[in-house]
């Protein structure tokens, strides 16, 4: 089965709102971590990245959250905007191979005004 | 510098043809990856590859795909005898440093839509 997935298919914040995008992963010898988002008929786009030894890492108005205890992994977004409506992945790379990052199923944000 | 480029953006096939994405990188890149994803689905790896090298080929099917990506010229996945289950959204990526090596971000192109009739 998948070694990453996400616990809600769908989320809907109110415009200026904070979100929280949160994903689970079982493979416990992954070491790194990045956050896509894609909006509807284009390609994933890089929003943040994690490494194993961070807990925290902030970038413009997101923020990705990593609790290894139990292999969970969130993406906060603060002050939602019209713009953020998307599917976000969290993938995970399991370190030591050249096959790329695994993929989870994707949650869609949908903004409400 | 313009970004990782792929055509055709649709693609529509009888069943049985043969299906031809293309994918070029951005430029300085050297490592081209293909991702397949379904309709509400992940995306799920299929091939990695550098320069007339397939670097890991273990989530492509066994039978009627096959990928390349030549010295000269962009990466092609080749679609032989399509069947309706390759309907699927084709996405290639590229890195400039190899997969194990580097931060991991990869640079998505705007994908390939292949319907298969």
């Amino acid at each position: 089965g998948e070694s990453v997935g996400l616990h809600l298919p769908t989320l809907s914040v109110q415009e200026g709102d904070n979100s929280i995008i949160n994903c689970a992963y079982s493979n416990s010898a992954s070491d790194y971590f990045i956050w896509y988002k894609q909006e509807s008929g284009k390609g994933p786009q890089f929003i943040i990245d994690i490494r194993s030894n961070m807990d925290k890492r902030q970038g413009q108005r997101v923020t990705v959250l990593l609790n290894k205890t139990v292999k969970h992994l969130s993406l906060q977004i603060a002050a939602t905007q019209p713009g953020d409506s998307a599917v976000y992945f969290c993938a995970e790379r399991t370190g030591g191979g050249a096959d790329g990052l695994t993929f989870g199923k994707g949650t869609h944000l949908i903004i409400q005004p | 510098n313009a970004g990782v480029m792929q055509n055709p953006r649709h693609l529509v096939r009888r069943r049985g043809q043969e299906a031809r994405l293309r994918c070029s990188p951005m430029k300085g890149h050297s490592h081209v990856y293909w991702y397949r994803q379904l309709p509400e689905e992940g995306l799920k790896f299929m091939v990695y590859l550098q320069k007339e090298n397939i670097i890991d080929e273990s989530g492509m099917p066994k039978e009627r795909f096959s990928a390349e990506f030549p010295k000269e010229g962009p990466s092609i996945l080749r679609i032989q005898q399509v069947v309706r289950g390759d309907s699927a959204a084709y996405f290639c990526a590229s890195s400039p440093l190899p997969g194990t090596r580097n931060t991991g971000e990869l640079f998505f192109g705007e994908g390939s839509r292949l319907t298969v009739l």
